[in-house]
């Protein structure tokens, strides 16, 4: 699976969007990215996912930028739950041959009131 | 909205002695992991189980661990003789149909603290 690279720690305002980055450069061509999020130290909460176009859903949403190099994930209203610590995750197809996460350090997003 | 529940939430146990950690799967989910957190780390994936046997693992889950379902609703982690390297925060989760949909769901996890 392809490395990511996140900014170690952001803040956002309450009510403003949060734009979390996430690099992938080495993102291959069938490869998705996931984002999950750890509120405190509960179990990982699946946010979103997409291979190459833009995706929304109720919680969020997903940027892939045209070369796939890199995404943004767009929290439009922050509020102070979701302060967390939001994980770019990239792997293979749903349902390819490996069924495993790897997590790393992830972005620790501090909503500010 | 179902989840999936862990139990217990916390376990205190010595070096040396046998743990079993408590899943409840959402019900309709056929693909089954364990993950783990050790304090201030990474999560990091210990073994998934689908149709009855261990589909995947990693390193880390070696001979003292082993999974189980022993009734159809119930996911088990044993850890045979528990280590002081075994602490850490167990989370179980479940999914619909492998990572099909990217989503897995985690519970609320158990935290084990060996002494």
């Amino acid at each position: 699976d392809a490395k990511t690279t996140q900014p170690p720690s952001m803040d956002c305002a309450e009510g403003r969007a949060a734009n979390l980055p996430c690099n992938h450069s080495t993102i291959s061509g069938n490869e998705y990215v996931y984002w999950y999020r750890q509120i405190h130290s509960q179990g990982p909460q699946y946010i979103i996912h997409g291979l190459k176009n833009n995706e929304t859903n109720e919680m969020a949403s997903l940027i892939i930028t045209e070369d796939r190099k890199s995404s943004t994930l767009i929290l439009p209203h922050a509020t102070l739950r979701d302060t967390a610590v939001y994980y770019c995750i990239v792997r293979g197809p749903p349902g390819a041959g490996s069924y495993q996460l790897t997590f790393g350090k992830g972005t620790k997003l501090s909503v500010i009131p | 909205e179902p989840e999936v529940t862990q139990t217990p939430s916390h376990q205190v146990t010595q070096m040396g002695q046998e743990v079993i950690l408590r899943c409840v799967p959402i019900s309709n989910h056929l693909y089954f992991y364990w993950y783990r957190q050790i304090l201030g780390q990474k999560v990091e994936f210990l073994v998934s189980f689908y149709n009855n046997e261990i589909s995947e693992k990693s390193e880390i889950f070696d001979d003292q661990f082993s999974v189980e379902r022993p009734d159809g609703s119930n996911f088990t982690l044993k850890i045979r003789s528990t280590k002081l390297e075994d602490s850490a925060m167990y989370f179980c989760a479940s999914s619909e149909a492998g990572l099909r949909t990217g989503e897995l769901f985690f519970g609320e996890g158990s935290r084990l603290t060996v002494l």
